[in-house]
């Protein structure tokens, strides 16, 4: 069955740094998604992204992060300059199509912020 | 902006026992849908089941269905014949119609399957 795929598993950074959260897909999927989970709390979405532009964004979503389609199989999140706030786990997701179609979540990465 | 309530931080039930998580949300849209995705100790975020609000017969899958009270906006899940491997969190989400799919989830349901 197919699955969304995430690398690296676990992250550690300095704060400062920058960080890339890569993300496969699912291979005929065309909606893609970033949310993230700060231990013990809520998954907060991040971004949604489709036809190679940001369709909608939450307030998380500051400029010190951005997300990029490189290629015809990954989907990647980029983290500026990283905070210590910025420790979470990292989903990304994919579905077929919008319109409340069902949404796929990879494994996740664990990001941890020194 | 939607507002997702679980109001049950934690609970537990016994194996083969019936479980309800309980979800409250708050929006203007008539058109949207709600979900129940779950998260076992992997993290790893599963959906269980999926409702349309257009649609007043309440989704099954399997052992899982909801109660959806679109009047009331309410949709809980229910379990029946719990097994060990239904121990997660659980959370409800809202997604709008026309927006970009952003799933608005709630602050979840941790549930305990005891044998």
């Amino acid at each position: 069955e197919p699955e969304v795929t995430q690398t690296p598993s676990h992250q550690v950074t300095q704060m400062g740094q920058e960080v890339i959260l890569r993300c496969v897909p699912i291979s005929n999927h065309l909606y893609f998604y970033w949310y993230r989970q700060i231990l013990g709390q809520k998954v907060e979405f991040l971004v949604s992204f489709y036809n190679n532009e940001i369709s909608e964004k939450s307030e998380i979503f500051d400029d010190q992060f951005s997300v990029e389609r490189p290629d015809g199989s990954n989907f990647t999140l980029k983290i500026r300059s990283t905070k210590l706030e910025d420790s979470a786990m990292y989903f990304c997701a994919s579905s077929d199509a919008g319109g409340g179609k069902t949404q796929y979540f990879g494994p996740g990465t664990r990001l941890l912020v020194l | 902006a939607q507002t997702v309530t679980q109001s049950q931080p934690e609970m537990s039930v016994q194996e083969a026992e019936t479980v309800t998580l309980s979800c409250t949300y708050d929006t203007s849209e008539n058109n949207y849908y709600l979900f129940w995705y779950k998260q076992p100790p992997s993290r790893q975020m599963i959906l269980v089941i999926r409702q349309e609000a257009y649609k007043q017969q309440n989704a099954t899958e399997n052992r899982f269905s909801v109660n959806f009270q679109k009047a009331a906006k309410s949709f809980s899940l229910k379990i029946s014949d719990s097994q060990l491997g239904d121990t997660a969190m659980y959370f409800c989400a809202f997604m709008k119609e026309y927006s970009g799919y952003a799933l608005n989830f709630g602050k979840g349901t941790s549930l305990l399957v005891t044998p």
